[in-house]
């Protein structure tokens, strides 16, 4: 089992829709991470959460620490959301390498 | 451009020849990382260096890869004697010191440096 799987890995919805991905991890985390790749491999980096819920626009981020848990949402989705959406956690023994999730490609359609 | 450069983007070599990526990160960064990326798998971490001191190898990192920082600013991977299971999406990114005692800050990405091995 990897320490960080992501719901679901693939997911396709009608611009407008209120979107959540998931991800669930088995370590003790210091932060976790959701970022964004486009295709052609850039990543940008959109939370970085260690408690509570954090928002950016249409997007909202959250995580429950005891349920080793958090969520993605976005709001009034758009076509240009297309993307995949990757959760990384960084454990708490002091390692500095984040594991990531295998990630959840998000399609919007017009 | 003040965000994490890579270069090159794009390297098509042949099995056994030796490649070697660049990494220019953000000036004020002190910590870099290289991660590996495989098509439809999320990026796996190779390595970390706080300055020009390498503290963090992952297994995955054979003897035929060796990363460097030599003056704590751009960093180099090289990969030797290549293999057709060398053939992913290298990424370096970069992070600042982590003022707020969380152990974690805010990485940013370069744009990755595609290696496809023939």
């Amino acid at each position: 089992k990897n320490e960080v799987e992501q719901s679901p890995q693939n997911l396709t919805a009608q611009e407008g829709e209120f979107i959540t991905i998931n991800c669930s991890y088995s370590v003790g985390i210091s932060a976790l991470h959701w970022l964004q790749q486009h295709p052609g491999g850039g990543i940008v980096s959109l939370f970085m959460l260690s408690s509570g819920k954090k928002k950016h626009g249409r997007l909202i981020a959250t995580i429950n620490i005891q349920e080793k848990h958090s969520s993605l949402h976005i709001t009034a989705s758009h076509p240009r959301d297309s993307a995949v959406y990757i959760c990384a956690v960084r454990s708490n023994q002091g390692a500095q390498k984040l594991v990531f999730g295998q990630g959840t490609r998000l399609t919007i359609n017009p | 451009d003040t965000g994490v450069s890579q270069d090159p983007r794009h390297k098509i070599t042949k099995r056994g020849q030796n490649v070697t990526f660049r990494c220019d990160p953000i000036s004020e960064h002190n910590r870099l990382y290289w991660y590996r990326q495989t098509l439809g798998q999320g990026p796996e971490f190779l390595t970390y260096f706080q300055n020009e001191a390498q503290l963090e190898k992952s297994r995955l990192l054979s003897d035929r890869f060796s990363a460097e920082r030599p003056k704590g600013s751009f960093s180099t991977l090289e990969i030797q004697r290549t293999e057709q299971g060398d053939s992913a999406m290298y990424l370096c990114a970069s992070s600042d010191r982590d003022r707020l005692g969380s152990g974690a800050n805010v990485l940013t990405f370069g744009a990755g440096s595609r290696l496809t091995v023939l």
